[in-house]
């Protein structure tokens, strides 16, 4: 399939600890963006990165690239009960013109 | 809000019924997507619109029936509908057709089939 998979599937932590999450996928891929969907709304796109970027930032979001692995992680850092929600990561193989979604990680933080 | 409303926000239907929802962009995309999210599986695209033509179907059955009269509208028309058909179907929008930027999705509409 050419949809990403996240890992793990559910990952729950202490407010103000960092959370990592990772997602493998299968072909190579033009980019590669992240998602996140608080429960029962829709998704809100966080950060897309390209084949040739390896690492992004924003706030207190950073994505990493690698290619080679054919995978991405997105690390959270000093993570807020707000930060609760599943996580997704979406990708677009070449010669695709849509996005494919994993079925993303459920991230749980405890004030 | 995101810029692309969606409603109902919650719809029940019977086996029988007809309905319709509806999504709502102001955005100025030109590209419009119907995917549906069940429990634990990856999110499913069923329709793309560009410019309003249809460029993707998803083989999706023909008891779902999309529409897209100009490019800030497009409704998904529903009928006889199966329970597994129950779900959260929601509509997304991009600046073009593709992924070189990031999509905007609504807050769906939570559809049961009884």
């Amino acid at each position: 399939s050419q949809q990403g998979e996240e890992d793990p599937q559910a990952l729950s932590i202490q407010e103000g600890e960092n959370a990592t999450m990772n997602c493998s996928y299968k072909t190579s891929i033009n980019n590669l963006q992240w998602y996140r969907q608080n429960s029962g709304r829709g998704l809100v796109h966080l950060i897309l990165i390209r084949s040739n970027e390896r690492e992004k930032h924003s706030g207190r979001l950073r994505v990493t690239l690698d290619t080679s692995k054919k995978s991405s992680s997105l690390l959270i850092t000093a993570s807020r009960a707000a930060d609760t929600a599943s996580y997704f990561c979406a990708t677009v193989p070449p010669g695709a013109n849509n996005l494919f979604f994993g079925t993303g990680t459920r991230l749980t933080v405890i004030p | 809000e995101t810029g692309v409303t969606q409603t109902p926000r919650h719809l029940v239907m019977g086996m029988t019924n007809k309905k319709s929802l509806k999504c709502e962009q102001h955005l100025g995309h030109n590209a419009m997507y119907w995917y549906k999210q069940s429990a634990k599986k990856p999110l499913e695209l069923m329709f793309v619109y560009s410019l309003e033509e249809r460029v993707e179907n998803n083989s999706v059955p023909s008891r779902f029936s999309p529409e897209c009269p100009n490019s800030s509208h497009l409704f998904l028309h529903l009928h006889t509908l199966q329970p597994e058909d129950s779900a959260l179907y929601l509509c997304a929008s991009s600046q073009v057709q593709g992924a070189g930027s990031g999509y905007t999705f609504g807050s769906g509409t939570r559809l049961t089939v009884v």
